[in-house]
């Protein structure tokens, strides 16, 4: 099984900051990472997929990149809707697919 | 409008058995990948498991094989998550989500979620 470990798990900003999400793999995932964006109370929304390409209806303040097995959501210029959990999931090599422990991101 | 439609709160005890569904509309139900996705209390996301609903092929996370039953209906777009015999540690929130758009195994479409609670 695939894990994915996420850093940090708690990511305090301000309004209007970049806040940077990392990501890393066990193993080699290729490009097949999402990042999703869950807000409380609410279902889990996808952002990106294909570890860079935005799904549709996402601001272009969310982008995505990979290095090798690091993976990394970026949220420019954070706005007061942003700050929620985000996880990310390996659908490289299945079942089982998996998530990653999630990063809160917190008003600072 | 592409949307999954779950069923509504359970509360059950510890030892019944246990059907949850998904109905999926706005989409060819049975030609995408349908999963579902755990969340426990305060806790992250865990895949348990997927079923193509044209051919039934059903595929289950090794920490869920035995434990639960997906299946589904194409005939009703709707899919469900069974369970034989609950336990306390099955109280959780359940969402079903599906492979619609994207051309990829990322869930791109969500449930609103069930919540099941078991106690005695």
């Amino acid at each position: 099984e695939i894990v994915m470990t996420q850093s940090p798990a708690t990511l305090s900003v301000s309004p209007g900051e970049t806040a940077t999400l990392s990501c890393r793999a066990s193993q080699s995932v290729r490009s097949n990472v999402a990042w999703y964006q869950q807000k409380p109370g609410q279902a889990p929304r996808l952002l990106i997929y294909g570890a860079s390409t935005r799904a549709t209806g996402i601001p272009a303040r969310f982008s995505g990149s990979e290095s090798g097995t690091e993976f990394t959501l970026t949220i420019s210029s954070l706005q007061s809707e942003d700050f929620a959990v985000y996880y990310c999931q390996q659908y490289n090599n299945w079942p089982p697919s998996t998530f990653g422990g999630g990063t809160k991101v917190e008003f600072k | 409008e592409v949307q999954l439609v779950q069923s509504g709160v359970e509360v059950k005890k510890p030892g019944e058995s246990l059907k949850i569904s998904c109905k999926g509309s706005g989409y060819s139900f049975s030609v995408k990948w349908i999963g579902w996705v755990r969340q426990m209390p305060g806790k992250g996301l865990e895949w348990m498991g997927v079923i193509y609903p044209g051919d039934s092929d059903t595929r289950y996370s090794p920490s869920f094989q035995g434990q639960v039953t997906i299946s589904a209906d194409k005939s009703t777009s709707t899919a469900y998550l069974q369970w034989s015999s609950l336990k306390a540690s099955d109280t959780a929130i359940y969402y079903c989500a599906s492979t619609v758009k994207t051309g990829t195994t990322a869930f791109d479409i969500w449930g609103q979620g069930t919540m099941v609670t078991v106690s005695s």
